[in-house]
This record gives C-alpha cells, structure tokens and sequence, in this order.
C-alpha cells in the first residue's frame, strides 16, 4: 500500500510569485485535504477535494486555490505570495466525502517566502 | 466557534515514567475527538479516536476518555518510552463537517 507523497518537501520563493505543491494520495483513497502548519501551531484546514471538485473549505483567501485528478492526485496553488504564507503544507488522504476524521497525512512540503 | 487547546510544551520525562497531555475542547454539539502523533521525519498519523461521551479510544498504551462534562480528552499513558518522543495533536471534527480542528501540538521528549 503506498501512502501519501508530497511533492516537492522544500521550497523558497519571494513574495508576489506563485507556488504550485502536489500530492498524491494513499492507494483507494478518493478524497484529498490540504492543511497549512505554521511553525509552533497546528494545522489548519484549507480545502478538501472529492471526485475533482471542492468539498469544502477553511478561512483562506481566493489565491489559495487546488486541483483534483482523476487519479485523485491534488494540487494546491498560491498566488501573490506573502511572506505570512510561510509555512508547512499538508496534504491527507481518506475515503469518501463523509470525512470520518481518520487522515492519512503527507510529510509536508516547506514553504519559504522571502 | 470550535478550538482545542492543549497544554503548552515542550514536556520532557524519563522512560517509564508517567504521561499527560491536556486537551480541551470548545464546540457545538457533539464532535469527534481524535490525538494525532507526529514522529520526527515522519507524517501525522492517527493515535486514537473518540465519537462520544464517555467512549475511550486506546491504542499503543496510550488512552484518552471523551469526558462531556468538562469537555476533555487528555491523552495519558502508564509507562512512556523513548520511541514515544514526537508532537501530539489534539482535534475534533463537528458532525457533518469534513475537516479538523487542531490544537498547537505538545512536543514530548523522553530521555533514557
């Protein structure tokens, strides 16, 4: 069983460009979360993804947006980078959009916004 | 709103020794409660879950009971040991909501 990759696990960026952080999800999973981690805080949510579309989503403005495959791979995108972006994102898997709270979670991609 | 606050690291203890981490909780309604682990280098995981009042979820020698009345599930375990040194989470997830809410994570370090 393969768990959840994420790719890439480390990156810099200056404020203004954009950033594109991907995940692939464990085996049989269909629904996809992202989380960001800031440093000494616990993550918050900011979308999950089931069967390619939105499925709910946290406090984050619009340059926060994603994608869901059909391979149920995601990707999250943020645009105008600020420099309180910095932080690690977090993707997780699960089966079906009646999220039982059970995730499996990614390593995180660092993000680092000069 | 829905928040978890946990008690405030780091928390260092000697091997066998006994552990608590205090987890309360504010929500509407009857969440879920959960602790998640993460280990250095490695991703969270799930620890053990709660689905409502009184349930104690339980795995690896680690145990929490959902207590409604003071709205708690502080995480305990008899006999900590060295591989149990990571970052422990608290969350909940309200019924019907698809996300967690995570409290800032307690750093446990257990030395030999």
């Amino acid at each position: 069983e393969t768990g959840v990759t994420q790719s890439p696990t480390h990156l810099i960026k200056t404020r203004g460009q954009q950033v594109t952080l991907r995940c692939s999800s464990q085996s049989g999973h269909n629904t996809v979360s992202w989380y960001q981690q800031a440093l000494g805080q616990g993550p918050q949510f900011i979308f999950q993804y089931y069967r390619e579309e939105e499925n709910g989503r946290g406090n984050f403005p619009p340059r926060f947006s994603g994608l869901q495959f059909p391979n149920y791979s995601s990707e999250l995108n943020v645009n105008a980078l600020e420099l309180d972006d910095s932080a690690l994102y977090l993707c997780a898997s699960s089966w079906g959009a009646a999220n039982t709270g059970e995730l499996f979670f990614g390593e995180g991609s660092r993000l680092t916004v000069l | 709103g829905n928040s978890v606050t946990q008690m405030e690291g780091p928390v260092t203890l000697s091997e066998e020794a006994f552990l608590t981490i205090n987890c309360t909780y504010t929500a509407t309604g009857y969440p879920s409660l959960f602790w998640y682990v993460q280990y250095p280098g490695e991703g969270l995981q799930l620890l053990l879950k709660a689905t409502k009042a009184d349930d104690k979820g339980s795995n690896k020698g680690f145990e929490a009971t959902y207590r409604k009345e003071t709205t708690s599930f502080h995480l305990e375990k008899g006999s900590v040991q060295v591989s149990d040194s990571a970052v422990y989470f608290c969350a909940l997830k309200q019924g019907g909501a698809n996300n967690l809410f995570f409290g800032t994570g307690t750093r446990l370090t257990v030395i030999p």
